[in-house]
């Protein structure tokens, strides 16, 4: 079993719907959660980082991080033909200083204009 | 110019041929990583570097080599290039906290 797991989708949805992304993990030393956006022939760029439980919001994207199920969530509201992109979870534990972040697989999500 | 810089973009290769793949960070981190792309796995840690001499295997290393030339500047080599190493490579630098930059990649391709 795969440290993280995440759909690979892919997902596609037309503009203005709300996108809900997930990853599940099984390590309980993971405290630090981040999504990652991959535009097509680009490298990851972070796009969301949260620590431990709870919601953060940024503009149309909220993080949601449930400890208690490890579980982790992305949504994006009002979408838009540019949020078309590969989105990655990223988890790591609490010595961040030296160590490596564990990816999930990706979900390739396509907004529809 | 961007923060993380990777030479080349693409490559094709034959197998058993030696290649480097660079990168270099304009960040000033001492971190910086190396990392492989395929479809259905995901992204996976080659080898990681923290300073100039500390240096690392990640989950995936056989085959593989590395060389951190300054504290900007980290290669990945493949000895004896075979198919299955055909991927997408990431060279990526990041500070005390989980900031990872990452490059805008290079596509190997291994016949």
């Amino acid at each position: 079993q795969k440290e993280v797991e995440q759909d690979p989708g892919p997902l596609s949805v037309p503009e203005g719907a709300i996108v809900s992304l997930n990853c599940t993990y099984s390590n309980s030393a993971f405290q630090y959660f981040m999504w990652y956006r991959q535009y097509s022939r680009k490298g990851p760029e972070l796009l969301m980082y949260t620590y431990s439980s709870g919601n953060k919001e940024d503009g149309r994207f909220t993080a949601q991080v449930d400890k208690s199920s490890k579980y982790i969530s992305l949504f994006i509201r009002d979408s838009q033909p540019s949020d078309s992109a590969t989105y990655l979870c990223a988890m790591g534990g609490a010595n961040f200083g030296n160590e490596k972040l564990t990816f999930g697989t990706g979900t390739r999500l396509t907004i529809i204009p | 110019d961007a923060d993380v810089t990777q030479t080349p973009r693409n490559r094709i290769t034959k197998t058993g041929k030696r290649i480097m793949l660079e990168c270099s960070q304009t960040k000033g981190h001492d971190r910086m990583y190396w990392y492989r792309q395929d479809p259905g796995l995901g992204l996976r840690l080659i080898y990681y570097s923290f300073d100039v001499k500390d240096i690392n295997k990640g989950e995936i290393s056989d085959g593989y080599s590395v060389s951190r030339q300054a504290q900007a500047k980290f290669s990945l080599s493949l000895e004896s290039a075979i198919p299955n190493q055909t991927a997408l490579y990431f060279c990526a630098t990041k500070g005390t906290g989980y900031d990872y930059t990452f490059g805008s990649g290079t596509r190997l391709t291994v016949v």
